[in-house]
């Protein structure tokens, strides 16, 4: 069964670095999205994207954030200065068409530590 | 905006009970509705999805979860659960106002016992 990838499984990082979450959605999937999730709480929606564009974004989803699909296979997520609060676990998902209309096909996760 | 609430945080059955874990949710137009699993240590995985049609759905594991648009619920149930369902669930909704995007639920850690 096709699978999302995502890497590293765990990183750690020094407040104020900038890290970049690598994922490889499904290869005939055109939908992809970031989401995280912080310890003990729900999982959040923090991207869209589409057409090589933004689609959607959450509040979460600020000026620190950035996505970018750079060679046609690999969806990254950029956090630019990391702070203590964005300590959590970051899935990414893709699909094949709207996700509320296919569903989602969901990655391992990044579990990033800031400290 | 749309909201899904799930009631247990935290279960644990015995091998062989029944189980049935709630979801609620708050949108007042078309939704499209999911459960999630996430066993320790690995990704999210689709039990189940609902879009239309037959209300009552049939997933993966032998998993089922029945919509009830007037209770605007989506409870998950199993008639007998094994050690092999330990994990965390969770609800989910899409909705036509709401994008692509999925609002999760809380989750429900369960732990089956042996």
């Amino acid at each position: 069964e096709p699978e999302v990838t995502q890497t590293p499984s765990h990183q750690v990082t020094q407040m104020g670095q900038e890290v970049i979450l690598r994922c490889v959605p499904i290869s005939n999937h055109l939908y992809f999205y970031w989401y995280r999730q912080i310890l003990g709480q729900k999982v959040e929606f923090l991207v869209s994207f589409y057409n090589n564009e933004i689609s959607e974004k959450s509040e979460i989803f600020d000026d620190q954030f950035s996505v970018e699909r750079p060679d046609g296979s690999n969806f990254t997520l950029k956090i630019r200065s990391t702070k203590l609060e964005d300590s959590a676990m970051y899935f990414c998902a893709s699909s094949p068409g709207p996700g509320g209309n296919y569903g989602y096909t969901f990655g391992s996760g990044t579990r990033l530590t800031v400290v | 905006a749309q909201s899904v609430s799930q009631h247990n945080h935290h279960v644990i059955l015995s091998e062989a009970a029944s189980l049935e874990l709630g979801c609620n949710y708050s949108y007042g137009g078309t939704v499209n509705l999911f459960w999630y699993v996430q066993y320790p240590g690995q990704h999210l995985q689709l039990l189940l999805k609902y879009f239309s049609g037959d209300p009552l759905v049939k997933g993966i594991k032998g998993f089922e979860a029945e919509f009830i648009k007037s209770k605007f619920s989506f409870n998950l149930r199993k008639p007998s659960v094994q050690w092999s369902d330990t994990a965390e669930y969770f609800c989910a909704v899409t909705s036509t106002g709401g994008g692509n995007k999925l609002t999760f639920g809380t989750g429900t850690q369960l732990k089956v016992e042996l």
